[in-house]
C-alpha cells in the first residue's frame, strides 16, 4: 500500500504561533515515531507511540511539544509558541510492531520554519 | 545512553568504486541492532543494511555490506561498484532490542563522480 504520508511537506509560521504537523503511517502498523532533524545533523528521537499510547517520550524537548494518537493509526505533533530554534524537518517513521526486528518506514517529512 | 559516531562528514567516490563509510558506537546494552540509512536529497529515510549484534556474520544485500566488530563498537559500510544513484546521506543508526528509540549519526554525505 502506500507509504508513511506527512502534512504539511513545509510550514512557515512565525515565532509564538501554534502549529499541527500530521502524519499518516502505513495501514496496520502499531508503532508510530516522531524525530526531529536540524540541518547538517542525524535524526533526533521525540516520542514513539505503541498503538494509542506513548510508549517513549523521553525525547520532547519542554512542554511545547505534545503529540497525540487518538485511534492508534495518525498522529499529530503539536507545537505550541514556537521558536525560531524549533526551525527543523519533523521526520515520523512506522513499523509494525515496534521492535529493533521491524524495519522502519520514514515519510518525507516536514520542514517546519519559524520566522 | 547510546551515543553513535560518523566521523566522515563527506566523502567521495568514483563510479564503480569501492566505498567504505566508518560509524562507532557507545553501549553497555548486548542486545541490539544497527542499521544504516540512506537518505538523498528528497528526504526519505531508506533503510539500506541491519545487523543483529549477536551475530557474528556480516550483514550483506546485494553491493552493500557491513563489518561488524562488536569489541570494538565498529559497523563500517562498504558500498561495491558504486553508482550515482548512491549519492545521498547515509546515517548510521542504533537500537536496543526491544525498544522503539533509534539513536542517528550526524551522518555521512556521500558523493559518486562519474
Amino acid at each position: 500500500g502506500a507509504g508513511v504520508s506527512q502534512t504539511p511537506s513545509n510550514k512557515v509560521t512565525e515565532k509564538g504561533k501554534y502549529v499541527e504537523l500530521r502524519c499518516d503511517p502505513i495501514s496496520g502498523h502499531t508503532a508510530l515515531y516522531w524525530y526531529r532533524q536540524s540541518l547538517g545533523q542525524g535524526p533526533e528521537f521525540l516520542i514513539y507511540f505503541q498503538g494509542t499510547g506513548a510508549a517513549d517520550d523521553s525525547g520532547l524537548p519542554n512542554d511545547r511539544f505534545f503529540a497525540v494518537r487518538p485511534e492508534g493509526s495518525v498522529s499529530t505533533l503539536k507545537i505550541q509558541r514556537t521558536e525560531r530554534g524549533d526551525s527543523a524537518v519533523y521526520l515520523c517513521a512506522s513499523s509494525f510492531l515496534g521492535r529493533a526486528d521491524s524495519p522502519l518506514h520514514f515519510g518525507n517529512g516536514t520542514r517546519l520554519t519559524v520566522t | 545512553a547510546q551515543t553513535v559516531t560518523q566521523s566522515q562528514p563527506e566523502m567521495s567516490v568514483q563510479e564503480a568504486e569501492t566505498v567504505t563509510l566508518s560509524c562507532t558506537y557507545d553501549t553497555s546494552e548486548n542486545n541490539y541492532y544497527l542499521f544504516w540509512y540512506k537518505q538523498p536529497p528528497s528526504r526519505q529515510m531508506i533503510l539500506v543494511i541491519r545487523q543483529e549484534a549477536y551475530k557474528q556474520q556480516n550483514a550483506t544485500e546485494n553491493r552493500f555490506s557491513v563489518n561488524f566488530q562488536k569489541a570494538a563498537k565498529s559497523f563500517s559500510l562498504k558500498i561495491s561498484d558504486s553508482q550515482l544513484g548512491d549519492t545521498a546521506m547515509y546515517f548510521c543508526a542504533f537500537m536496543k532490542q526491544d525498544a522503539g528509540k533509534s539513536t542517528f549519526g550526524d551522518g555521512t554525505t556521500l558523493t559518486v563522480k562519474p
